[in-house]
Parts: structure tokens; C-alpha cells; sequence
């Protein structure tokens, strides 16, 4: 059966420090993966997708980025964090189109 | 520009009553809708798509293309139906899903 895992589940660093969460799917093969973020209020904000190692499609304009080098894995990362950048983020992956599966979250906590 | 509205933040209902949370969506084309749903401590997870026509949990959801709605329907809640509730949008042809603001329902004894 197919997994998702992200890590770590919850971390606290302090602005300008760099960011670097992971999520790794198992056993599917090129799986469309997702970032997203979760705020109060705002719901659910795509940040990224990728439906290929490399490939990267970026919907907001901001402090994050991400990447997939390899066919499970995907990245998110921040060079320079921002208070703002505190939130809750959730991956999530996809075969085709239908139902997407997500992971337990990462809180970020930016102090 | 693709959107997904939930009017709603909270909705409160008393066990038995009937449940509709709004869901409605901006999109020219034929969409592709979803709801999803949260229980606490639980991942987020599929309930339902319109492409199904199921009812899941008692819950049921209609595509009104004229009215760009996917309201999610229940006859009679329960208060395990308590959780926050998304709707979701994907634009045929791409490979986003766009989600709403989310409404929390709060099922009281």
C-alpha cells in the first residue's frame, strides 16, 4: 500500500535561519506531488506541485522553494526564513487525476 | 481567476438537524470538485467527488453548474460529523487542486 511521510512534524527556528522539509512517498512510481500550507482563515494554499523529478510549478510568489530530486521525494526549503513564513505545511501526492493523499503536516513555528 | 468560496468559517447544528455547507466555485470550464475532510487529530482525507455521485457517510454533494455551487448536504447530523470541511476544485487539463477557506462544523448534543 501507498505511503506518505513528512518530516519533521514540528519545528521551531528563528528568522533568517534556512528551512528544510521532507516528504517522501512509498510504494507508488511518479507520483504528482504537492506542497500546500494551512492557516486559519485562509485555508488551503498550493505553494508548489511537481509531476516529474525536476519539474517544479511554482503558484505563489514568495520565500519558499522547493524541489524533487528523486521520483518520491519532495523538498521545501527557505534560503532565509520570515515570521511569516510560520504556518502549518502539508504535502500531498497524486496518481493521475482523483483523490489526493496527505501526510501528517509539518508545523513551523518562525520566532 | 480559479476559486473555490466557502462563505462559512463555523457552523453550528444540533444532532439530528440537517447539515448544508456552501461550497461554490469560479472556473469556465468543466471542473472536477471535491470535498475533503478533517477530523481531529486525523489527516486530511477525501469524503467525496462529484464524479462518484456517491453518498459517503450519509453525506451527499451535487455539482449545480448554473449556479457554480457544490453545497455538501446531510439529512441528519451526527456529532462524529464534527470536523472541518474543504472543498476543492481541479480545472480540467491541469494538475492543481484548488482548495476553499474551509468550514468547521461543530455537531452540539
Amino acid at each position: 500500500s501507498q505511503t506518505i511521510h513528512q518530516w519533521p512534524a514540528t519545528l521551531v527556528q528563528p528568522v533568517g535561519s534556512p528551512l528544510s522539509l521532507e516528504c517522501t512517498v512509498e510504494g507508488t512510481s511518479n507520483p504528482n506531488l504537492y506542497w500546500y500550507r494551512q492557516a486559519a482563515g485562509r485555508g488551503l494554499q498550493l505553494l508548489f506541485y511537481s509531476v516529474g523529478i525536476g519539474q517544479i510549478s511554482s503558484e505563489v510568489p514568495q520565500n519558499l522553494s522547493a524541489s524533487r530530486p528523486q521520483d518520491r521525494q519532495f523538498i521545501l526549503s527557505s534560503k532565509k526564513l520570515l515570521l511569516s513564513d510560520s504556518g502549518f505545511y502539508l504535502c500531498a501526492w497524486t496518481r493521475g487525476p482523483g483523490e489526493l493523499f496527505f501526510g501528517e503536516g509539518s508545523r513551523l513555528t518562525v520566532l | 481567476a480559479q476559486r473555490v468560496t466557502q462563505p462559512e468559517k463555523l457552523l453550528s447544528v444540533f444532532k439530528g438537524a440537517p447539515v448544508e455547507l456552501k461550497c461554490n466555485y469560479s472556473y469556465s470550464g468543466s471542473p472536477e470538485l471535491f470535498w475533503y475532510v478533517q477530523y481531529s487529530r486525523q489527516r486530511l482525507q477525501l469524503l467525496l467527488r462529484h464524479i462518484s455521485r456517491e453518498s459517503i457517510k450519509g453525506f451527499t454533494a451535487d455539482l449545480n453548474k448554473g449556479e457554480t455551487s457544490f453545497h455538501l448536504k446531510k439529512p441528519f447530523a451526527q456529532e462524529e460529523d464534527s470536523a472541518m470541511y474543504y472543498c476543492a476544485l481541479k480545472p480540467s487539463g491541469t494538475y492543481k487542486y484548488i482548495f476553499g477557506t474551509g468550514t468547521r462544523l461543530k455537531v452540539l448534543a
